[in-house]
C-alpha cells in the first residue's frame, strides 16, 4: 500500500512571494490534514478535510493561508504572500475516516515539505 | 485549550537500556495517539490508545484516561529508536488532534 505522498520535498522562497504544497492521501482515505510543524515543536493542524468538505479551519491563518480539495481526493496548500515565520516543515497526513463514536481514525503520515523563507 | 505535555524533554540511553516517556494532558480525551518521529522527520503512528495497555514488539503504552496520562515503554533500546515521539490527543468534543512538545531520545551504541 502507497504511503501518502507530498511533494516538493524542499522549497527556499523570498518573503512575499506565493508558495504551493500538494498531498496524495492513501487511496480510500476519506480525511486529509495539513500540519504545520516549526522546528522544535510537535505538528500544529492547520485544515482538516473530509472527502472534500473543510471539517476544521480554525487554525488557518486565512489572510495568506489556503487549501482545497476539490475532488476529494489531492489536496493542495498555498500560502499567498509567505513571511518569514512561515519557515517550517508542512505535513499531510490522512486517516480511513473520522472514525467512530467521534474518535479520529489513526492518522498517517507523508515525509513533509520543509519550507525556509528568507 | 487543552495542554498536552511530555517528559523527559531529552533522553539519552545506551543501546539496550529500557525507558519510560509520560505524556499528561489537562482534559478529558476521546483519543491518544503514539507517534516516532525519526532523525528524517517521518511520522510514524506507533500506538492508537485511547485507554488500556497495548504491545508491539519492543515497544508497549498504556493510558490511564481518568487519570489523564499515558506512558511509552520502550525495552532493549536500539539507535534505530532514535528521534522524537510524540503523544497526541484528541479533546472531548474535537475531531482533531493536538500534539505534545515530545520527547528527543538519542541512543548510543
Amino acid at each position: 500500500e502507497a504511503g501518502v505522498a507530498q511533494s516538493p520535498r524542499y522549497k527556499i522562497i523570498e518573503k512575499r512571494q506565493s508558495v504551493a504544497f500538494w498531498c496524495n492521501p492513501i487511496s480510500g482515505h476519506a480525511t486529509l490534514y495539513w500540519y504545520q510543524q516549526i522546528l522544535g515543536q510537535g505538528p500544529k493542524l492547520l485544515i482538516q478535510f473530509q472527502n472534500n468538505g473543510v471539517v476544521d479551519d480554525s487554525q488557518l491563518p486565512k489572510d495568506r493561508f489556503s487549501a482545497e480539495r476539490l475532488k476529494g481526493v489531492d489536496s493542495t496548500l498555498k500560502i499567498q504572500p509567505a513571511k518569514l515565520e512561515d519557515s517550517a516543515v508542512y505535513l499531510c497526513a490522512s486517516s480511513l475516516s473520522l472514525g467512530t463514536s467521534g474518535r479520529t481514525d489513526t492518522q498517517y503520515f507523508g515525509p513533509g515539505t520543509r519550507l525556509t523563507v528568507l | 485549550g487543552i495542554q498536552v505535555e511530555q517528559s523527559p524533554p531529552d533522553l539519552i540511553l545506551q543501546e539496550g537500556a529500557n525507558s519510560t516517556l509520560r505524556c499528561n494532558f489537562s482534559d478529558s480525551v476521546n483519543n491518544l495517539q503514539w507517534f516516532h518521529q525519526n532523525p528524517w522527520g517521518q511520522l510514524i503512528n506507533l500506538f492508537y490508545i485511547p485507554s488500556g495497555t497495548k504491545q508491539n514488539g519492543r515497544l508497549s503504552a498504556t493510558t490511564v484516561a481518568t487519570e489523564r496520562y499515558s506512558l511509552l515503554y520502550i525495552s532493549s533500546s536500539q539507535t534505530t529508536d532514535s528521534g522524537v515521539y510524540f503523544c497526541a490527543v484528541e479533546p472531548v468534543g474535537a475531531n482533531n488532534l493536538f500534539f505534545g512538545t515530545g520527547t528527543r531520545l538519542t541512543v548510543i551504541p
